[in-house]
C-alpha cells in the first residue's frame, strides 16, 4: 500500500535553533499535504498545508518545502521554543480520494534548554 | 480550541459492552470524520460523513458504526467492544468551501480502554 512516513522518530533541538522535520511519501498523485502538531493529551493541531503544485509555503515561524522529484516534504521551525515540543506528522491527500488523508507515524520533537 | 468537542474524554469498559463516543462541532463544517490512533501507527480512518445523509466507511470500519444526527453531531459506536479496540479516538471536521485544501480540524480525543 501507499506509505507516508517520517525519517526520524525523535529529534532533539536546542532552544533557539532551527528544527527540520522530514516526511517521505510514495504516492505521486498527491493533491496536497498538511503538517500537524500533537501535544501530549491533545488532538492534532493544524500547522500549515501545501498544495502539490507548490514548492514552498511559509507561515509564522514555519516553512514547508515540497520536493516532488524525490517525494520529500519537510517542516522547518525557526527559533525553536520549548512550546514546540510535540509530535509532528505529515498527512497526504491523494487525488481522487475525496478528502481522505493518509497520515505518517510522527516525529517527536524535543526542545532542550 | 473548543470548536470540536468529544465526550467522554476517557472511558474504561469491559469486553462485550456497547459504547458510544460523541462528537460535536461549532465550526459549521459539513464534513466529519472518526479516526483511531494507536502507538507507533498513524491515524487511521474509521468512518467519514460529508453531510447529514452521507456516511462512508474508512479503512478500518469493522466493529464500528456511526450516526450523523445533525450537521454538528457525529457519533461513533462500538456495538460489542473488544480489547484490540483500546485506542485513542479522534473526531475531525473539515469544510472545503473557500479553502484550497480540505484541512481537517481535530477534537481533543477520547481515550478508550477495553478490558
Amino acid at each position: 500500500g501507499e506509505n507516508v512516513g517520517l525519517h526520524l522518530p525523535t529529534l532533539s533541538v536546542q532552544e533557539g535553533d532551527n528544527s527540520i522535520i522530514n516526511c517521505a511519501y510514495s504516492n505521486s498523485a498527491s493533491d496536497y499535504f498538511i503538517w500537524y502538531k500533537q501535544e501530549s493529551g491533545k488532538g492534532p493541531q493544524f500547522i500549515i498545508d501545501i498544495r502539490s503544485n507548490m514548492d514552498k509555503r511559509q507561515g509564522q515561524r514555519v516553512t514547508v518545502l515540497l520536493n516532488k522529484t524525490v517525494k520529500h516534504l519537510s517542516l522547518q521551525i525557526a527559533a525553536t521554543q520549548p512550546g514546540d515540543s510535540a509530535v509532528y506528522f505529515c498527512a497526504e491527500n491523494i487525488i481522487g480520494t475525496a478528502s481522505k488523508l493518509t497520515f505518517g507515524t510522527g516525529t517527536r520533537l524535543q526542545v532542550t534548554l | 480550541d473548543a470548536d470540536v468537542t468529544q465526550t467522554p474524554r476517557n472511558r474504561i469498559t469491559k469486553t462485550g459492552k456497547r459504547i458510544m463516543l460523541e462528537c460535536s462541532q461549532t465550526k459549521g463544517h459539513d464534513r466529519m470524520y472518526w479516526y483511531r490512533q494507536d502507538p507507533g501507527l498513524g491515524l487511521r480512518l474509521i468512518y467519514y460523513s460529508f453531510d447529514v445523509k452521507d456516511i462512508n466507511k474508512g479503512e478500518i470500519s469493522d466493529g464500528y458504526s456511526v450516526s450523523r444526527q445533525a450537521q454538528a453531531k457525529f457519533s461513533l459506536s462500538l456495538e460489542s467492544a473488544i480489547p484490540n479496540q483500546t485506542a485513542l479516538y479522534f473526531c475531525a471536521t473539515s469544510d472545503l468551501s473557500g479553502t484550497s485544501t480540505d484541512t481537517q480540524y481535530f477534537g481533543p480525543g477520547t481515550r478508550l480502554t477495553v478490558l
